[in-house]
């Protein structure tokens, strides 16, 4: 079975540009969430998706939103990005059925914002 | 807030040597889970400690969460140049498994 999948792998942006990230959950994972990996530093929530609706929100600025299709696949998207949005955003989906649920998470989207 | 400390922040050591890894919150946290992450790669988990004072092993790795469930720990037996990597701790903010919050990380580097 293929992992979580995520697109673009690497992605180069200038100030003030939007982008969208978007990925692909473990097939029968009905959650996803979303998580900023700044360089040298541990990965940080920024939303969960399950079932379409938005379960949970991370201290992220509204720049930063999210959308989950029926098929659970997920986007992020970033508005009028800074140079401080530069980092691996990271994907991780999961059954969702209780806090020690094992996540699975995809192998990131590199963003570089110049 | 930084809910989850970790230390040390870098460590660097020989291939054949021993190591252990901290990871401490001043709340108490009902179950932890021990990710590792590889340059270019999403994390990976390595196991989930649930109840206090449990130890559980995987090969060379040996996971022991403290009595009080405040701290764990991670120790490697005879560290080899594949246990290259971010070792994070983690814990779920919210009955459904998915809100983690993530320690900043120990990066081990193993030289051959």
């Amino acid at each position: 079975d293929a992992g979580v999948t995520q697109s673009p792998t690497h992605l180069i942006k200038t100030r003030g540009q939007q982008v969208t990230l978007r990925c692909s959950p473990i097939s029968g994972h009905k959650s996803v969430s979303w998580y900023q990996q700044v360089l040298g530093q541990g990965p940080q929530f920024i939303f969960q998706y399950y079932e379409k609706e938005e379960r949970g929100r991370g201290n992220f600025p509204d720049r930063f939103s999210a959308r989950q299709f029926p098929n659970y696949s997920s986007e992020l998207n970033v508005n009028a990005l800074l140079l401080g949005d530069s980092a691996l955003y990271l994907c991780a989906s999961s059954l969702a059925r209780g806090p020690n649920t094992e996540a699975f998470f995809g192998q990131g989207t590199r963003l570089t914002v110049v | 807030t930084q809910l989850l400390e970790q230390s040390p922040q870098f460590l660097s050591i020989q291939e054949g040597e021993n190591l252990t890894v901290y990871c401490n919150s001043s709340s108490v946290f009902s179950s932890l889970q021990w990710y590792r992450q590889e340059p270019g790669e999403g994390p990976v988990l390595l196991v989930t400690v649930v109840t206090g004072g449990e130890v559980k092993k995987l090969k060379r790795l040996t996971f022991q969460f403290g009595d009080a469930r405040k701290d764990s720990s991670l120790h490697i037996t005879a560290a080899q140049p594949g246990d290259t990597g971010l070792y994070l701790c983690a814990l779920n903010r919210d009955n459904y498994g998915q809100n983690f919050v993530f320690g900043p990380g120990t990066r081990l580097s193993v030289l051959p």
